[in-house]
Parts: C-alpha cells; sequence; structure tokens
C-alpha cells in the first residue's frame, strides 16, 4: 500500500529565498508531524496536525516557518528567507491518531539545503 | 520538557547480543517508543511499550521500567542489515521526543 510521501526529495535554495515542503500523509490517518533532523542528530519535532488544526505548533524555530494541513491529508511546511541553519533533512509522518500516535509512519524526507 | 539518554555508538560482531539503553525525564509520560533508521533513510517504527515488562518481536525486544524512568532495545542474532541508528522517543500524549540515537555498527 501507499506510505507517505514527500517532496521534493532534495531541495537547494539560495539564502533568502522561501521554499515549500510537501507532505501526503498515508489515506486515513489524521495525525501529522513535522520534524527535522540534521546531520547524525535526532528528530526535532516542529508541528502537529489532528485533521486540519495544529494544536501544537511549539516546535517550529521561528515566525519564518509556517505549515498548513487541508482536506485532513496533505501538508505543505513553508520556510521564508531561508537561513544556511535551516539546511537540513525535513521528515514527515503521519498516524491513525488517538492510541496508534505510538507509532509513526516516516516519508523518506526532503534534503533542504541553503547556500 | 523532556530529556533522552541513550549511548551514541555500539559495535558488536554478526550473531552476537547487543543492548541500547534509554533513561528519560518528562513531565508526561504515555509509553517508550523505539525506531530504526539505516542511513539515509526513513525512520520507521520497531516497539512500543506502554506498560512495565518485556515486548518481544522477533529477533528485537524491548523493555520499560516505569519507575525507573528505563528502558532498553535489545537486538539478537545481530545480522549485517541491524547496521543503523536505534532511537528511543517518549510519547507524551500525541507527541514524540527523539532521542539523539545509537549508531549501531555491526562487524563480520
Amino acid at each position: 500500500g501507499a506510505g507517505v510521501s514527500q517532496s521534493p526529495s532534495n531541495k537547494v535554495t539560495e539564502k533568502g529565498k522561501d521554499v515549500e515542503l510537501r507532505c501526503d500523509p498515508i489515506s486515513g490517518h489524521t495525525a501529522l508531524y513535522w520534524y527535522r533532523q540534521s546531520l547524525g542528530q535526532g528528530l526535532e519535532f516542529l508541528i502537529y496536525f489532528q485533521g486540519n488544526s495544529a494544536p501544537d505548533k511549539s516546535g517550529l524555530p521561528s515566525d519564518r516557518f509556517s505549515a498548513e494541513r487541508t482536506g485532513g491529508s496533505v501538508s505543505t511546511l513553508t520556510i521564508q528567507r531561508t537561513q544556511q541553519e535551516d539546511s537540513a533533512v525535513y521528515l514527515c509522518a503521519s498516524s491513525t491518531g488517538l492510541a496508534g500516535n505510538h507509532e509513526q509512519y516516516f516519508g523518506p524526507g526532503t534534503r533542504l539545503t541553503v547556500t | 520538557g523532556q530529556s533522552l539518554e541513550q549511548p551514541s555508538e555500539v559495535t558488536a560482531v554478526e550473531g552476537a547480543i547487543v543492548q541500547i539503553n534509554c533513561t528519560y525525564q518528562t513531565s508526561g509520560f504515555y509509553g517508550l517508543s523505539w525506531y530504526q533508521q539505516h542511513d539515509g533513510g526513513a525512520p520507521t517504527f520497531l516497539s512500543y511499550n506502554a506498560l512495565d515488562g518485556l515486548e518481544e518481536t522477533g529477533r528485537f525486544s524491548s523493555f520499560l521500567s516505569r519507575s525507573d524512568s528505563y528502558g532498553y532495545l535489545l537486538l539478537q542474532e545481530l545480522q549485517m542489515k541491524d547496521s543503523a541508528s536505534y532511537f528511543c522517543a517518549v510519547l507524551n500524549d500525541y507527541k514524540l521526543s527523539f532521542g539523539a540515537g545509537t549508531t549501531v555498527t555491526v562487524r563480520a
């Protein structure tokens, strides 16, 4: 069956430009998460969606970062005025929600490089 | 907030047993999950403990002691394909907080 997909797989951008990262979760999964992973590091939580609402945006590093989810499905993470420290792999995950939140299904990630 | 500690690296030979310990401090706790991530790949779910005790899934087992804020992942009969990073993660309601990961290297 279809897993979580993300696009693009790689993105190179110049400092100061805006980027949009897309996530397609598993169909029927109500919970969606964005994480950031720097080389050799753990996963840093960014934001959580339940349906289309984001009750927890506490991990967003600055107001340059925003995310939305529409139709209870696709999500977009937008980074405005990118900085070199934004370079990382951005991972999206989904789960069934409620009792299934311990088991998250991850996409392959988007590797973002800011030059 | 949450903090988790796990060793950064472990090396072992094929066929051996490896135990990856994870200690945590958290303001809320539902359970402890474990994830595997191969180099360049996506994290994949391995195991979850909500209650004290041992959970066995094939060659992998996971243990939790809530009173000690401690858990471990046990990898048995190590195979080359087990070379990967392993993350423990505390579940607090809807949110997983991940440790920094343990890199396991399996030698022939």
